[in-house]
């Protein structure tokens, strides 16, 4: 079946700095990829909408210079979250679109755990 | 736009019996609904989904999933519960108007089994 991986799947930085988390699709193509921050016993929050060689689509509220979204090949997305600070600490999840798939079905990574210190 | 509830925050079941989450929709059309189950710390996974046809819907790990339009239901059923069903459950429909074929998650039920 479809894999999706992240990467690093637990992470711990220091306030002010910035934090790359890589989405991959391993076994497929991924022409949209997306975001979501889920935080304890809450259910998933989109963040964004990445598709491959475009800019990403942010959802409201969520800022773009801080949550920076790269997708540059069909197979890898990744977020940057900039200047981190403690309440940015939450558990982030991507999923991505196989292009050969029904429309809106979804992969999903296992998650990246952000603590900011 | 399209949403999804999950009336049940959290339930609680003894290993073995039977179990039913329950989802309700709003939705424009003939909906596309899908469950998702995430174990503490994991991703989604896939468990079913139902886009047109049989409205009965079998899915992985032995659950199934009946789509009701006149209740605007599509609830989860499984008929023997295992402690390692124990996770949260979510159930899901596309979002309004979505070109980027965007999902919109319910709150999600968290299931707890009893050995």
């Amino acid at each position: 079946g479809a894999v999706v991986s992240q990467h690093p799947s637990r992470v711990i930085c220091k306030s002010g700095t910035s934090v790359k988390i890589e989405c991959r699709s391993l076994d497929f193509q991924a022409t949209t990829m997306f975001w979501y921050r889920q935080f304890p016993k809450k259910s998933l929050m989109l963040m964004a909408t990445s598709n491959e060689g475009s800019k990403a689509t942010y959802e409201q509220g969520v800022e773009k210079d801080k949550f920076l979204i790269n997708h540059a090949s069909l197979t890898l997305s990744t977020l940057t979250v900039t200047s981190a600070h403690p309440e940015d600490s939450s558990f982030y999840i991507c999923s991505a679109r196989d292009l050969g798939l029904a429309v809106y079905e979804q992969y999903f990574g296992p998650g990246t755990r952000l603590t900011v210190t | 736009a399209q949403s999804v509830t999950q009336p049940d925050i959290h339930i609680t079941v003894s290993e073995g019996a039977s179990l039913e989450l329950r989802c309700n929709y709003s939705y424009g059309a003939t909906p596309y609904l899908f469950w998702y189950v995430q174990s503490p710390g994991q991703g989604l996974q896939l468990l079913l989904k139902y886009f047109s046809g049989d409205t009965l819907v079998q899915g992985i790990k032995g659950f199934e999933a009946e789509f009701k339009r006149s209740q605007s239901s599509f609830n989860l059923r499984k008929p023997s519960v295992h402690w390692s069903d124990a996770a949260e459950y979510f159930c899901a429909v596309p979002r309004s108007g979505a070109g980027s074929y965007q999902l919109t998650f319910g709150k999600g039920t968290k299931l707890s089994v009893i050995p």
